[in-house]
């Protein structure tokens, strides 16, 4: 099974800072990595995917970046509404889905 | 709009059986692979199970296989998950997921609301 790795669990920011979330593979999953948002008491809105696509309706502020193992996820000017927990995803295609252990911004 | 709508959690004693159901609506649900996803209070996600729009792909994590199943039925745009020989560590808000695709297990796109199994004494 793959595992993916998230760091920093957690991390302090400010608004209009740029923040930067880190998922290893401990496999290659190629681009077939997912990022998404959850805020408390929420469900987990999903920003990207293949690595680097946006989801329709997220905002440019967001981005995806890497391939292989090594992915990262970037918020620039960070708004009020961007404090929450960031989870990436690993897919493969055949229904063997992982997620990691998440990174709260706050 | 896309809306899932769980039901069947509760509180359930250990080694028993429960069945989540989720329904879908405003989405054509045969264009869609489905999951399951959960999450025990206070804790991270844990993708549970998937399975493709004519059920001919299925997939469960280490953590459930042999004792959850996976099903669908496109007609009632709903998908279930059958869930045997249920443990405390089992206890978890448990949210149907909607895929990008259907045939393959891929990014999930919408999120129902979840329902909350509880699995004690």
């Amino acid at each position: 099974d793959i595992q993916l790795t998230q760091s920093p669990s957690a991390l302090s920011a400010s608004v209009g800072d740029t923040v930067s979330i880190a998922c290893r593979a401990s496999q290659n999953v190629d681009s077939w990595l997912a990022w998404y948002q959850q805020k408390p008491g929420k469900t987990p809105k999903l920003l990207i995917y293949k690595a680097s696509i946006l989801e329709s309706g997220v905002p440019s502020r967001f981005s995806g970046s890497g391939s292989k193992t090594d992915f990262t996820l970037t918020i620039k000017n960070l708004q009020p509404d961007d404090f929450a927990t960031y989870y990436c995803q690993q897919y493969d295609g055949y229904f063997q889905v992982s997620f990691g252990g998440g990174t709260k911004v706050e | 709009e896309v809306q899932l709508v769980e039901s069947g959690g509760g509180l359930v004693q250990p080694g028993r059986s429960l069945t989540l159901s989720c329904e879908a609506s405003g989405v054509t649900f045969e264009d869609h692979a489905m999951h399951w996803v959960r999450q025990a209070p206070g804790k991270g996600l844990e993708w549970v199970s998937g399975i493709s729009w004519n059920s001919g792909r299925t997939g469960y994590a280490d953590s459930v296989k042999g004792r959850f199943t996976i099903s669908r039925d496109n007609a009632k745009n709903s998908v279930f998950l059958q869930m045997n020989s249920l443990r405390p560590e089992d206890t978890a808000f448990y949210y149907c997921g909607k895929d990008l695709v259907p045939a393959a297990a891929t990014a999930i796109q919408s999120w129902g609301q979840g329902t909350l199994v509880t699995v004690s004494s």
